[in-house]
């Protein structure tokens, strides 16, 4: 059971250039988000989805496009890179459970990505 | 909407002294309160919530937290450090009802004196 998982580890982009993101989670979960984190401003959600098939926006999605492909895997496209996504980038996913009750959301170890 | 305001953004402590890193939010309906911790070049990891029942939560490696309704704070403590707790510590809320979203205040790294 390898949780969450996020390729690549690392990468370096040149402005302009596109690149996808990819995230997968072999936990049955129903949600995938995806957030970045940048020094002093915590983590902000950019995407999210709540079950295969349909997604939404987060707190910052501009420069951003997800696809939910199938139950288990999230990805998030940079078309047009710029340096000011340079940051790290989180997936997470959830067992979302109808009405009250607590959900925890499990984490990926993270993209850095550098934008020159 | 919920907010977080995580004041510290940076807390030095000598080895096997207490710590407090502090945590208030706000929101207009009932919330979940999280600290999860990040450390160096790793992914975060639920270090404990308070859903409902006792105001004061235990979670893994020595640490707790109190909730505080009145307050609106949800503070982490742990009585004595070790090197190994130097990371950074994010507080996070989530809704009750509706509750896929979390909102994370913008972190505290806290950092151990030998």
């Amino acid at each position: 059971n390898a949780g969450v998982t996020q390729t690549p580890k690392f990468q370096v982009l040149k402005t302009g250039q596109s690149m996808t993101l990819q995230c997968a989670q072999d936990m049955n979960h129903n949600s995938m988000y995806w957030y970045r984190q940048d020094p002093g401003m915590g983590l902000r959600l950019i995407y999210y989805s709540a079950s295969e098939g349909t997604t939404d926006k987060g707190e910052v999605p501009n420069g951003y496009n997800v696809s939910r492909l199938n139950k288990r895997e999230f990805s998030l496209r940079l078309e047009s890179a710029a340096p000011s996504q340079t940051s790290v980038y989180f997936c997470a996913s959830l067992l979302r459970t109808s009405g009250r009750g607590y959900n925890e959301q499990f984490f990926g170890p993270g993209t850095r990505l550098t934008v020159l | 909407a919920q907010s977080v305001t995580q004041l510290d953004s940076q807390v030095p402590v000598f080895e096997e002294a207490p710590v407090e890193l502090r945590c208030n939010y706000s929101s207009s309906v009932s919330v979940y309160l999280f600290w999860y911790v990040q450390y160096p070049n790793q992914g975060l990891q639920l270090l404990l919530k308070y859903l409902s029942g006792s105001t004061l939560v235990k979670g893994i490696n020595g640490f707790e937290a109190e909730f505080n309704k009145s307050q609106t704070s949800f503070h982490l403590r742990k009585p004595s450090v070790h090197i190994s707790d130097t990371a950074e510590y994010f507080c996070a809320v989530s809704r009750v009802f509706g509750n896929e979203k979390l909102t994370f205040g913008t972190g505290t790294r806290l950092t151990i004196i030998p």
